[in-house]
């Protein structure tokens, strides 16, 4: 079966300007999270959603969002990006949840690189 | 806040030799889970451990999870090259709708 797909897979955008990043998840997957990667943070947990709703949510400023359709597909929100922004972000699928304990497997996406200059 | 510090940053290995990565909470964890990270790619899900002190193998790998749900290691038998990438542990806290708590990651060479 298809894997998990992000759209764009690199980008460049000035400060000031926002930017959309899209995440379809493996088919049948109902949970999709979003993390930031970067050099010196690490991977920082953004939010999840399950079902359209936002489940969880991590310490981002409120520039960062997202939205979950009726499809399971996901999409996130940068507004007024600033320099710091720019990394690897990261969507991650799964049946029920990373903080399931049923064992169920989380498979990342490829990541969209986003540049801010 | 909630914290996974994970030990060491950085491990050369000659082929052959054994290596080990360690990841300590400073809170109970629900789960814990390894990834691998190659280099330019994405994190790989290798195993989820749940239970307090469960020790699970794959191949050469082998995963611990702490009696107090505190800690957990990755050691791997006999290193290969194709070993080379970053090995991360992530838990959890707050049960199953708890978010993951990405570890900085340990970064593995290998020398042939």
């Amino acid at each position: 079966k298809a894997g998990v797909t992000q759209t764009p897979r690199y980008l460049i955008k000035t400060r000031g300007q926002q930017v959309t990043l899209s995440c379809s998840p493996i088919s049948g997957h109902r949970s999709v999270s979003w993390y930031q990667q970067t050099p010196g943070q690490g991977l920082q947990f953004l939010f999840e959603y399950f079902s359209e709703t936002q489940r969880n949510k991590g310490n981002f400023p409120g520039r960062f969002s997202g939205r979950q359709f009726s499809n399971s597909r996901s999409e996130m929100n940068v507004s007024t990006l600033e320099l710091g922004d720019s990394a690897l972000y990261l969507c991650a699928s799964s049946l029920t949840g990373p903080g399931e304990r049923s064992g169920n497997t989380i498979y990342f996406g490829e990541g969209s690189w986003l540049t801010v200059v | 806040g909630q914290q996974v510090m994970q030990i060491p940053q950085y491990q050369h290995v000659q082929e052959g030799e054994d290596f080990t990565t360690y990841c300590n909470s400073s809170t109970t964890l629900s789960n814990i889970q390894w990834y691998k990270q190659r280099p330019g790619g994405h994190p790989v899900f290798l195993i989820q451990l749940v239970k307090s002190g469960e020790v699970k193998k794959q191949k050469r790998l082998t995963f611990q999870f702490g009696e107090a749900k505190k800690n957990s290691s990755l050691h791997i038998t006999a290193t290969q090259t194709t070993d080379v990438g970053t090995y991360f542990c992530a838990g959890t806290q707050g049960g199953s709708q708890g978010n993951l708590i990405f570890g900085k990651g340990t970064k593995l060479s290998v020398k042939p």
